[in-house]
């Protein structure tokens, strides 16, 4: 078991470069979420799927756009970057309510 | 709404100390209780959970008891080791409301030799 995959792990962008966050879990969990974090803030939630097929937006949702490719996987896309999206992206996944599961990470830096 | 409030750090103590991180919460239904830890460059991961009140959850020496009657999930551990320095986050799922868990912000624990 894998568990929670992201890729990449690094990633530095110009501002106004586009780019896709890729995650997957092999745990057959219905809900997936998309974080952000930022030194100070803690975890701010961006966007979450409740299930395949649904999507919806978290506190942060201002310049992402997710997908929910599937029951495994949710990419979560930045249109146009600006320096103000650069920090620490986590993926999770869960059943209904229950504990989470965590990706290791993407460290994305806008500049 | 739902909120999650944990003391605030860093927390720095010596090797073999009592460590005690508060939580309190809010909940508008009968949530399930988590701790998860966060050890530098990586991603959460579940550190304990308790679902109904009166419950202890416990793990790697750590421990939390469900308080209802004073809304809290304070985690403690009796000797606290170099390898526990990271970032605590106390969270609830609250499992008649909506989908989203709620957070605290999280508590740096740093341990020193």
């Amino acid at each position: 078991n894998a568990g929670v995959t992201q890729t990449p792990k690094f990633q530095v962008l110009k501002t106004g470069q586009s780019m896709t966050l890729q995650c997957a879990q092999d745990m057959n969990h219905n809900s997936m979420y998309w974080y952000r974090q930022d030194p100070g803030m803690g975890l701010r939630l961006i966007y979450y799927s409740a299930s395949e097929g649904t999507t919806d937006k978290g506190e942060v949702p201002n310049g992402y756009n997710v997908s929910r490719l599937n029951k495994r996987e949710f990419s979560l896309r930045l249109e146009s970057a600006a320096p103000s999206q650069t920090s620490v992206y986590f993926c999770a996944s869960s059943d209904l309510r229950s504990e989470q599961y965590f990706g290791p990470g993407t460290r994305l830096t806008v500049t | 709404g739902d909120s999650v409030t944990q003391m605030e750090g860093p927390v720095t103590l010596s090797e073999e100390a009592f460590l005690t991180i508060n939580c309190t919460y809010t909940a508008t239904g009968y949530p399930s209780l988590f701790w998860y830890v966060q050890y530098p460059g990586e991603g959460l991961q579940l550190l304990l959970k308790a679902t109904k009140a009166d419950d202890k959850g416990s793990n790697k020496g750590f421990e939390a008891t469900y308080r209802k009657e004073t809304t809290s999930f304070h985690l403690e551990k009796g000797s606290v080791q170099v390898s526990d320095s990271a970032v605590y986050f106390c969270a609830l799922s609250d499992r008649g409301g909506s989908y989203i868990p709620t957070f605290g912000r999280g508590t740096s624990l740093i341990v020193h030799p």
